[in-house]
């Protein structure tokens, strides 16, 4: 089946530093990759979507030029956080819908960012 | 209102219990739904999509009521290893949205 891989799948940072995470569709295209964020016990919030060659678009109260989205190819988006905070320290996971289904997307393993 | 609505539980029920979850949505052209299994401090994972004319897989049958705007997973003899977070999610166009989750807990 379809699997997407997230990379680092736990990351500690120092305030005021960036950190990159990586989403990669493993054996299919992603046209669209979606970033969420989940706070401990609660659902997951969207980030923003973004299409292959395109900028991302962004959900309401997203800050883009903190939460920077880079999808460069049908296989690979980048979130980084930018100037890192210990209220940006959750648990961010991307999801993919390959070219091919439709509508079923499938997520990534998640990514755990500690902000120290 | 949310757009996608779940009563987050938790529902605590014993081994072999019969529970439901219902799920309702506001946006009326929603076109596919979905259910997800997530467990705590992991990703979310598809258990079925919801088809229509309704589904089953096993032990999980999921509904659709187009003209109530809802849809329904039902989990019969359940087992302890269906303690999770049950996530309703549906598709309008390119949104998905997601509801905040049921959390089940089944009992020994």
């Amino acid at each position: 089946g379809a699997v997407v891989s997230q990379h680092p799948s736990r990351v500690i940072c120092k305030s005021g530093t960036s950190v990159k995470i990586e989403c990669r569709s493993l054996d299919f295209q992603a046209t669209t990759m979606f970033w969420y964020r989940q706070f401990p016990k609660q659902s997951l919030m969207l980030m923003a979507t973004s299409n292959e060659g395109s900028k991302a678009t962004y959900e309401q109260g997203v800050e883009k030029d903190k939460f920077l989205i880079n999808h460069a190819s049908l296989t690979l988006s980048t979130l980084t956080v930018t100037s890192a905070h210990p209220e940006d320290s959750s648990f961010y996971i991307c999801s993919a819908r390959p070219r091919r289904s439709g509508n079923t997307i499938y997520f990534g393993e998640g990514s755990w960012l500690t902000v120290v | 209102r949310k757009e996608v609505e779940q009563d987050p539980g938790p529902f605590n029920v014993p081994e072999g219990a019969t529970v439901a979850f219902n799920c309702t949505y506001s946006n009326s052209a929603s076109q596919s739904f979905f259910w997800y299994r997530q467990d705590c401090r992991k990703e979310p994972k598809l258990l079925m999509s919801v088809y229509s004319s309704g589904n089953e897989d096993g032990r999980f049958t999921a509904q659709l009521n187009r003209a109530s705007q809802y849809i329904s997973l039902l989990i019969r003899d359940s087992k302890l290893s269906d303690s999770a977070t049950y996530l309703c999610v549906v598709n309008a166009g390119n949104m998905l949205t997601f509801g905040g989750g049921t959390r089940l807990m089944v009992k020994p």
